[in-house]
């Protein structure tokens, strides 16, 4: 039982180019979620689903598309990168009989140049 | 809108000594709190949670809070810390919405002197 795995761990991308976070939970959760945590911000949410087959914005979700390809994976695409975009971001999911229990990912580093 | 202020952006201790770092948040209805620890380069692990019922909660690690509705309060406190403790702490809330979305504060870094 992996719980919430993320790749890649770190990435360098230029400014404009794109890439896609991947998230996967083994948990048969039904909600998932993006977070990106910045310094002196906490952990702030950028997309969500809520079940398989519906996503939802978040407070920062500009710049930011979500996949919920199934009910284990969830990805998250950036089509333009650029520097503000540096952050690291994590994965959650959430289920069971209290879902609203988060359970978080290892992060993926981000450096946008 | 729900919101969390995390009062003590840095806190040092030395080791034994008690710790209790401030939360408040801002929602009118029922809410689920959080307590989340992220230790150096790792993830964020859930340190304890109040639902319902008896407001003072026990989690990992010696760590408990106590749930103050009337202040709108969810302090976490530890009566003897170690230097393993140092860590970001993050107080989260939420109170609603079809997924249960999170509202993290902003979170204080604990910093424990061996």
């Amino acid at each position: 039982n992996a719980g919430v795995t993320q790749t890649p761990k770190f990435q360098v991308l230029k400014t404009g180019q794109s890439m896609t976070l991947q998230c996967a939970q083994d948990m048969n959760h039904n909600s998932m979620y993006w977070y990106r945590q910045d310094p002196g911000m906490g952990l702030r949410l950028i997309y969500y689903s809520a079940s398989e087959g519906t996503t939802d914005k978040g407070e920062v979700p500009n710049g930011y598309n979500v996949s919920r390809l199934n009910k284990r994976e969830f990805s998250l695409r950036l089509e333009s990168a650029a520097p503000s975009q540096t952050s690291v971001y994590f994965c959650a999911s959430s289920g069971g009989p209290r879902y609203e229990t988060q359970y978080f990912g290892p992060g993926t580093r981000l450096l946008v140049l | 809108a729900q919101s969390v202020s995390q009062h003590n952006h840095h806190v040092i201790l030395s080791e034994a000594a008690s710790l209790e770092l401030g939360c408040n948040y801002s929602y009118g209805g029922t809410v689920n709190l959080f307590w989340y620890v992220q230790y150096p380069g790792q993830h964020l692990q859930l340190l304890l949670k109040y639902f319902s019922g008896d407001p003072l909660v026990k989690g990992i690690k010696g760590f408990e809070a106590e749930f103050i509705k009337s202040k709108f309060s969810f302090n976490l406190r530890k009566p003897s810390v170690q230097w393993s403790d140092t860590a970001e702490y993050f107080c989260a809330v939420n109170g609603g919405g079809s997924a249960r979305q999170l509202t993290f504060g902003s979170g204080t870094q604990l910093t424990v002197l061996p």
